[in-house]
């Protein structure tokens, strides 16, 4: 089982619309979520993070944990064309062994249509 | 600040050469990344470093990847000799702490495009 698993996509909205994004991890003792934005051969920059279980809001971003599902989304709302990029998931894992490291899924692809 | 920068940008090499990638982190940051990203695999992390010092290099594919820090503005990673399933994207990241209660927020840098023949 992968670490981080997220649908590869590409998931298409239409302009306006909430586009939503999802990711499930295995490490029960992850505590840091992150949602990372990469455009086409750009490096990935940070968009989101989550501690707490429920929701961050940030602009049009919504970030929702569930630690008892080990499930983390990012909802866009409004979603616009220029949204249109890799959105990459990232969770702390070791937290245990005390030398944390962060664990990437391989991303959902997004298109956001005019 | 200049953020994270690497170099170079693009590296096209031949099967068996030796490889060196470079990264200068944002002054400041403790915590260094080399990463590599391929559309299989995605963004892997292949070691990290805090204050100069290899914490974990788990993620090292083989005895043919070295990576070092030998101060606090300056990483490799070095590969030696490269092979065809190296190419993929290595991308270099610094943040400022790696714990629960700082701040986790890694800095990219454009990385680094490479491809062996």
């Amino acid at each position: 089982q992968k670490e981080v698993e997220q649908n590869s996509g590409p998931l298409s909205v239409p302009e306006g619309a909430i586009a939503s994004l999802n990711c499930t991890y295995s490490d029960r003792g992850s505590q840091s979520f992150f949602w990372y934005r990469q455009y086409s051969g750009k490096s990935p920059e940070l968009i989101m993070f989550i501690y707490s279980n429920g929701d961050k809001e940030d602009g049009r971003f919504t970030a929702q944990l569930n630690k008892a599902s080990q499930y983390v989304s990012l909802l866009i709302r409004d979603s616009q064309p220029s949204d249109s990029a890799t959105y990459l998931c990232a969770v702390t894992t070791g937290v245990d062994t005390g030398f944390q490291k962060l664990v990437f899924g391989t991303g959902t692809r997004l298109l956001v249509s005019p | 600040d200049a953020g994270v920068i690497q170099s170079p940008r693009h590296e096209v090499t031949e099967m068996g050469q030796e490889v060196t990638l470079r990264c200068k982190p944002i002054s400041g940051h403790d915590y260094l990344f080399w990463y590599r990203q391929t559309m299989m695999r995605g963004l892997e992390l292949l070691i990290y470093f805090n204050n100069n010092v290899p914490i974990d290099d788990s993620g090292m594919p083989e005895d043919r990847f070295s990576a070092k820090m030998p101060n606090a503005s300056f990483s490799t990673l070095k590969i030696q000799p490269s092979e065809p399933r190296d190419s993929a994207v290595y991308f270099c990241a610094s943040s400022l702490g790696a714990g629960v209660v700082t701040n986790e927020k890694l800095f990219f840098g454009s990385g680094t495009q490479l491809s062996v023949l």
